[in-house]
């Protein structure tokens, strides 16, 4: 069955710092990938996806995420974190087809320490 | 010009009620998307309408009934509320089947 794992509940960073947000998943192809992020009281806002072709892929707000195929990963970075991106951030797969369906990870709260 | 708006944004109801949310898109999109996100911030998908036809529907117990009178709309009933349907409901809509889905701002269901 499919599946997303995202090892880390919380992380909390210092304004400036990198990060790197961790993300498996299981599915028996290649899926379609995405990282999604929610703002306290908010809707989901996509950050970036992936479908094939290049594995580094560039989303909005500056956030990239690498596809990684062997070790099954997803992962998602940023350079220098800013205060505002204190967040929840979500990772999902989809299967090919037209169904649609999104399987979701559990969630990582980041923090953004001043 | 929001793009995928929900109503009410916040619900407060007594057990045993029955209530509906409502979903509208603008992006002129054909798949239409209910997901329940959890106390714990587990999303999880509901239910899913291409054209106003019922493409996925999960484990959800048959109190929840959507509705799609249109492609633009996609409504939520919600028979005899119980505390456990307490969670925020989220909406969503995509490109014909596209797993790039678009969400509401979710609505708040606390049912006392």
């Amino acid at each position: 069955a499919q599946s997303v794992t995202q090892p880390d509940i919380h992380i909390t960073v210092s304004e400036g710092a990198s990060l790197e947000l961790r993300c498996n998943y299981s599915y028996g192809a290649t899926p379609y990938l995405f990282w999604y992020v929610q703002s306290p009281g908010q809707g989901l806002q996509l950050l970036l996806k992936y479908f094939s072709g290049d594995t580094l892929v560039q989303g909005i707000k500056g956030f990239e995420a690498e596809f990684k195929r062997s070790q099954s990963s997803f992962n998602l970075r940023k350079p220098s974190v800013h205060w505002s991106d204190a967040a929840e951030y979500f990772c999902a797969v989809g299967a090919p087809g037209n169904t649609g369906k999104l399987i979701f990870g559990q969630g990582t709260t980041l923090q953004v320490k001043p | 010009d929001t793009a995928v708006s929900q109503t009410p944004k916040y619900l407060v109801t007594q057990m045993g009620n029955d209530k509906s949310i409502k979903c509208e898109q603008n992006l002129g999109h054909d798949t239409m998307y209910w997901y329940k996100q959890d106390s714990k911030k587990f999303l999880k998908i509901m239910f899913s309408y291409n054209n106003k036809e019922l493409i996925i529907n999960e484990t959800v117990p048959n109190r929840f009934s959507p509705k799609s009178p249109d492609k633009a709309h996609l409504n939520l009933h919600i028979n005899s509320l119980e505390l456990g349907d307490s969670a925020v409901y989220f909406c969503a809509s995509s490109i014909l089947g596209g797993n790039e889905q678009f969400f509401g701002p979710g609505t708040r269901l606390t049912v006392l």
